[in-house]
């Protein structure tokens, strides 16, 4: 079974703090991780994925085989950066989503 | 506002009583999910569709039914089995199953079912 940890259900930080968001998961085979955000009364929507490899609104995430994580960073937090984050992993087959339980973040001023 | 429609935004329900979600999609995406949002238990996958007459338990499919007689309309019956049905629920959709676009998901604004 697949299954995707996010320890912190908030994390508050000031703004020009660094952040990092932490994602953990299980999966016995190849995985592929992906992070969705969802901002105050907008719709869940896709962030970033691990094949990507790629920085999105300053965002990166890096995909740790050996410890299991997928954790999201970013150097200076901006207060437009306050919403909820998912980390989702996809099963080998492509058909399937598992989502972590998510955490929200608050950038202070 | 295209891609993903959901109705209605809110619902109230009488125990004992079968609801239906409508989810409605214009992206011409194969894929279409369905899945429960609580507070701080993310989002758990109900059913889901590859193609059109075809679809799949997901994770907490107990007390939920769906169809997919069209390719671009997946609606989700809750039923009276459901023990604890008072919830967010979302409606996604992929362009398909497998391959780059997989699990790309695009996300409806959501239906807020309370039973009373």
């Amino acid at each position: 079974a697949q299954r995707v940890t996010q320890p912190e259900k908030l994390l508050s930080v000031f703004k020009g703090a660094p952040v990092e968001l932490k994602c953990n998961y299980s999966y016995s085979g190849s995985p592929e991780l992906f992070w969705y955000v969802q901002y105050s009364r907008q719709r869940l929507q896709l962030l970033l994925r691990h094949i990507s490899r790629e920085s999105i609104k300053g965002f990166t995430a890096d995909l740790n085989k050996g410890e299991t994580s997928f954790h999201l960073k970013k150097p200076f937090a901006q207060e437009e950066d306050s919403a909820m984050y998912y980390c989702a992993l996809s099963n080998n087959a492509g058909n399937m989503l598992t989502f972590g339980g998510g955490t929200r973040l608050m950038v202070k001023p | 506002d295209g891609g993903i429609t959901q109705s209605p935004k809110y619902l109230f329900r009488k125990e004992g009583q079968n609801v239906t979600l409508s989810c409605e999609q214009n992206l011409n995406h194969d894929a279409m999910y369905w899945y429960r949002q609580d507070p701080g238990q993310g989002l758990r996958l109900i059913y889901y569709s590859q193609i059109v007459n075809d679809f799949q338990k997901g994770d907490i499919a107990e007390g939920y039914s769906v169809s997919r007689e069209k390719k671009e309309s997946f609606p989700l019956t809750v039923t009276s089995a459901q023990k604890n049905p008072t919830a967010f629920y979302l409606c996604a959709s992929s362009p398909q199953v497998g391959g780059s676009g997989a699990n790309v998901l695009t996300f409806g604004a959501g239906s807020r079912l309370t039973v009373l």
